[in-house]
């Protein structure tokens, strides 16, 4: 089936640093969402995108749509320590079904 | 405002025991109802996925069944548990296509 290939898979960083993870697919996506998931919690939503170029801030968190409507990056500037967990991508297909793809997760460590 | 439900949070089922997860929607109508498992630290499987009463479709053969009763229950069930089905089931839902998800907060469970 279609896959959302997410990286880094894990990231251990300090306090103050900037992170940045990307999902990439060969397939075409209308939507991208980006997610993080908290230990022993569901994942929540953070940023949404709908066109192509499209670039979303919510607070710390930027995250681009890319042109070619097959990657979508999102970037934590000045990462603090709740910023741990792990960060999901999922898209909706181009002319798919009623469900999402998810990429395996980035999971994230902040040392403070 | 829309909210979902998710009970219960943790539980501990020996092997060959049945399984009953509930999960219910508020403030909206005619949802898609999704179920997903993740094992420990890892990415999101899809076990089932409902766009209406009665109709589920099965992402993924195995131990567990799926059922809508209602427009807004979804309800994950197993006749006898084994042990490979300890994980955490996730209870989701959407609006419809190019929308994404609204997490539940996750049932815990163990089979021992």
């Amino acid at each position: 089936g279609q896959q959302l290939n997410q990286s880094p898979q894990s990231m251990f960083i300090q306090e103050g640093e900037d992170v940045s993870m990307n999902c990439t697919s060969s397939s075409i996506f209308n939507t991208w969402l980006w997610y993080k998931q908290e230990p022993g919690e569901g994942p929540v939503l953070l940023i949404a995108l709908y066109k192509a170029g499209e670039l979303t801030s919510n607070g710390r968190l930027t995250a681009q749509f890319g042109i070619t409507r097959k990657d979508s990056f999102l970037n934590i500037s000045a990462s603090i320590p709740s910023d741990v967990g792990i960060y999901f991508c999922a898209g909706q297909l181009q002319g798919g079904s009623e469900k999402l793809v998810f990429g395996k997760g980035t999971k994230l460590t902040v040392n403070p | 405002s829309q909210t979902i439900h998710q009970w219960p949070a943790t539980l501990v089922q020996p092997v060959g025991s049945p399984l009953s997860l509930e999960c219910t929607v508020e403030g909206t109508s005619n949802p898609n109802l999704y179920w997903y498992r993740q094992a420990a630290g890892r990415g999101l499987q899809l076990l089932f996925y409902s766009v209406g009463i009665g109709q589920i479709s099965s992402e993924v053969p195995q131990n567990l069944s799926a059922s809508r009763p209602q427009d807004r229950q979804f309800i994950l069930s197993s006749k006898k548990l084994l042990l490979s089905d300890s994980g955490f089931y996730l209870c989701a839902w959407s609006p419809g296509r190019d929308y994404g998800y609204t997490f539940g907060s996750g049932t815990r469970l163990t089979v021992v």
